[in-house]
């Protein structure tokens, strides 16, 4: 079963506006981590944030992690373009594994 | 870029027949692992390694085997294909126990008629 489940599924926006997407889990974890992939590649890692850390900033993106709601959010500032991809989330709560959401799929419109 | 090649990139294959996917990193990375992707199910882990010999299954390891007999490669193979197996296969390598980031290979797409 999935451990992390994104919200919206989908989002489109204009360029230069934000965008967020929301990621629950149901589990404890050690860490919570954001990836993107474009259509036909393969994913690539965003930001990392662990259980201890409340928000962290790179670029961009910005992630902020509830445990004790267990939700974290990725905000991506000024869209462009470019931005426009699938983002998942993914968990590390057993050690050695990484269990994934299913992904917002993120529209940028020029 | 951690040096991860798939191979095949694509397949076509028939119900039954044995087919392996292989995946090749450079990195000298200990964990390696075989996901699966199907829309609306996100990615799903079918079987990881933690080390040459060591493996273990995921969540949807059913009808799927996997083998390590090197650091830089490993293995999947699926026994007897059937049309529920039709997916995209992604390979990804970490460093360490305490999982960190993940890097992905660019996929393998299997179509299973």
């Amino acid at each position: 079963s999935q451990q992390g489940e994104e919200d919206p599924q989908a989002l489109s926006i204009q360029e230069g506006e934000n965008a967020t997407m929301n990621c629950s889990y149901k589990t404890s974890i050690n860490n919570l981590q954001w990836y993107r992939q474009n259509s036909g590649r393969g994913l690539v890692h965003l930001i990392l944030i662990r259980s201890n850390e409340r928000e962290k900033h790179s670029g961009r993106l910005r992630v902020t992690l509830d445990t004790s709601k267990k939700s974290s959010s990725l905000l991506i500032t000024a869209s462009r373009a470019a931005d426009t991809a699938s983002y998942f989330c993914a968990t590390d709560n057993q050690g050695g594994k990484l269990i994934f959401g299913q992904g917002t799929e993120l529209s940028v419109k020029p | 870029d951690a040096g991860i090649t798939q191979s095949p990139r694509h397949k076509v294959t028939e119900t039954g027949t044995p087919v392996t996917l292989r995946c090749h990193q450079t990195e000298n990375h200990r964990y390696m692992y075989w996901y699966r992707q199907d829309p609306g199910h996100g990615l799903r882990l079918i079987h990881y390694s933690y080390g040459v010999k060591d493996t273990d299954k995921g969540e949807v390891s059913d009808g799927y085997s996997v083998s390590r007999s090197k650091t830089e490669d490993f293995l999947l193979t699926l026994e007897s294909a059937t049309s529920s197996q039709t997916s995209v296969y992604f390979c990804a390598t970490t460093t360490g126990r305490d999982t960190g980031e993940l890097f992905f290979g660019e996929g393998s797409r299997l179509t299973v008629l």
